[in-house]
């Protein structure tokens, strides 16, 4: 089925521990995001690649690195897990550029203990 | 920081009436504008995107725009328990990369 798919699901770590959350998309489009999604906080842009080669900060980006691997896969990694990077986060992707609107992720939810 | 606001609700409306979801946003020059509805614990999905002042209807739902008064609304008509979801409003800033900011979203509870 097209869309993104997003690995894993549910992921607990202990802090310091370091993971990386991957992404992939099967529309071909160049833009991909990714998002942390808190309560009250609504959705927080990371990261963003707006074309493969590229990849730009977003809103909130300490703690976090990224890798745009190829066109279709967009990666989010944790060096050093902390308590604060408990959250539920997102990737999406968009056709050319936000102006059409985003396909999300199942979303990955992440506990850092 | 350009900021998208909605009710937070919840928003109760009884199964076969009207919902209104409002949102305001205070970057006058933005030109593009969804809705998006996410159910508990799953993603945002796209549901409807509007560009030009005026109302734009898709099925039971109706975007409504008013750039001057930076105004965005979401109507649900024959609601349906199904629609009980928490919608987000999301409004492009016309950035290098068109930025998208969402708004907290507001939770609707259809009643049966």
């Amino acid at each position: 089925n097209a869309g993104v798919t997003q690995t894993p699901k549910f992921q607990v770590l202990k802090t310091g521990q370091s993971m990386t959350l991957q992404c992939a998309q099967d529309m071909n489009h160049n833009s991909m995001y990714w998002y942390r999604q808190d309560p009250g906080m609504g959705l927080r842009l990371i990261y963003y690649s707006a074309s493969e080669g590229t990849t730009d900060k977003g809103e909130v980006p300490n703690g976090y690195n990224v890798s745009r691997l190829n066109k279709r896969e967009f990666s989010l990694r944790l060096e050093s897990a902390a308590p604060s990077q408990t959250s539920v986060y997102f990737c999406a992707s968009s056709g050319v550029t936000g102006l059409y609107g985003y396909t999300f992720g199942s979303g990955t939810r992440l506990t850092v203990v | 920081q350009k900021e998208v606001e909605q009710n937070s609700g919840p928003l109760s409306v009884p199964e076969g009436a009207i919902a209104s979801l409002n949102c305001t946003y205070s970057d006058r020059v933005s030109q593009s504008f969804f809705w998006y509805r996410q159910y508990s614990g799953k993603s945002p999905e796209l549901i409807m995107s509007i560009y030009s002042n005026g109302d734009k209807e898709d099925g039971r739902f109706t975007a409504q725009l008013n750039k001057a008064s930076q105004y965005v609304s979401l109507l649900i008509r024959d609601s349906q328990p199904s629609d009980s979801a928490t919608y987000l409003c999301a409004v492009v800033e016309e950035t290098s990369y068109d930025k998208v900011i969402f708004g907290p979203g507001t939770s609707l509870s259809v009643i049966p």
